[in-house]
């Protein structure tokens, strides 16, 4: 069955400090990944999307994504975090040609410490 | 606020119970998904209407069922409810089927049955 990882289940910086999170998927097909930000309390906010092309992707607040296909990888990337950061971060996607569900990770959660 | 209107916000029920939860679409988007998030399972998929019409099923259970108006709203009903049915409800929406846009989220309902 198609799966997403999500290497670690909880994170913790200092700000300031440089976040990569990990995610891979297992399906060998076509893919839209995808990063979402759950803040506590709120609902889930699209981070980045990739669809295709520049396999570097930027999203909002800083964030950017890179799609590394022979991985199978799509790890989320801040090169300096605040403690605003802090939130549940959720690796997504939705395999092409079936439908728009999107397959979730299990989340990361990301504590940042001021 | 990314335009997606759950009601309710949360929900106390007992054991044997059944509910409703409702969900409007964003404007104009005509494909609703629900997804089920606890501790446990993390966020999983559960069903995805368009335009009125079922689209695809997830895990979810023979209890729940699912049904989207002319109006395009949604609801969730839950029924024969057991304590594991727990969790954080989300709707959410996109303008079409498929994979090309990634659904908005609305804020959730929280069920908890006692």
């Amino acid at each position: 069955a198609q799966s997403v990882s999500q290497h670690n289940h909880h994170v913790i910086l200092s700000e300031a400090a440089s976040l990569e999170l990990g995610c891979n998927y297992s399906y060998g097909g076509t893919v839209n990944l995808f990063w979402y930000v759950q803040y506590p309390g709120q609902h889930l906010q699209l981070l980045l999307k990739y669809f295709s092309g520049d396999p570097l992707v930027k999203g909002i607040k800083g964030f950017e994504a890179e799609f590394i296909k022979s991985k199978f990888s799509f790890n989320l990337r801040k090169p300096s975090v605040q403690w605003s950061d802090t939130a549940e971060y959720f690796c997504a996607v939705i395999i092409y040609n079936q439908g728009g569900k999107l397959i979730f990770g299990q989340g990361t959660e990301l504590s940042v410490k001021p | 606020d990314s335009g997606v209107t759950q009601t309710p916000k949360h929900l106390i029920t007992a054991t044997g119970q059944r509910v409703t939860l409702r969900c409007s679409p964003r404007s104009g988007d005509l494909s609703v998904y629900w997804y089920q998030q606890s501790l446990d399972q993390g966020l999983q998929f559960l069903i995805q209407y368009y335009n009125g019409e079922e689209r695809a099923k997830g895990n979810i259970l023979e209890r729940f069922s699912a049904q989207q108006f002319p109006d395009l709203h949604s609801e969730l009903n839950l029924s024969s409810l057991e304590l594991g049915d727990s969790a954080l409800y989300f709707c959410a929406s996109s303008p079409n089927r498929g994979a090309s846009s990634p659904p908005a989220f609305g804020s959730g309902t929280r069920l908890t049955v006692v």
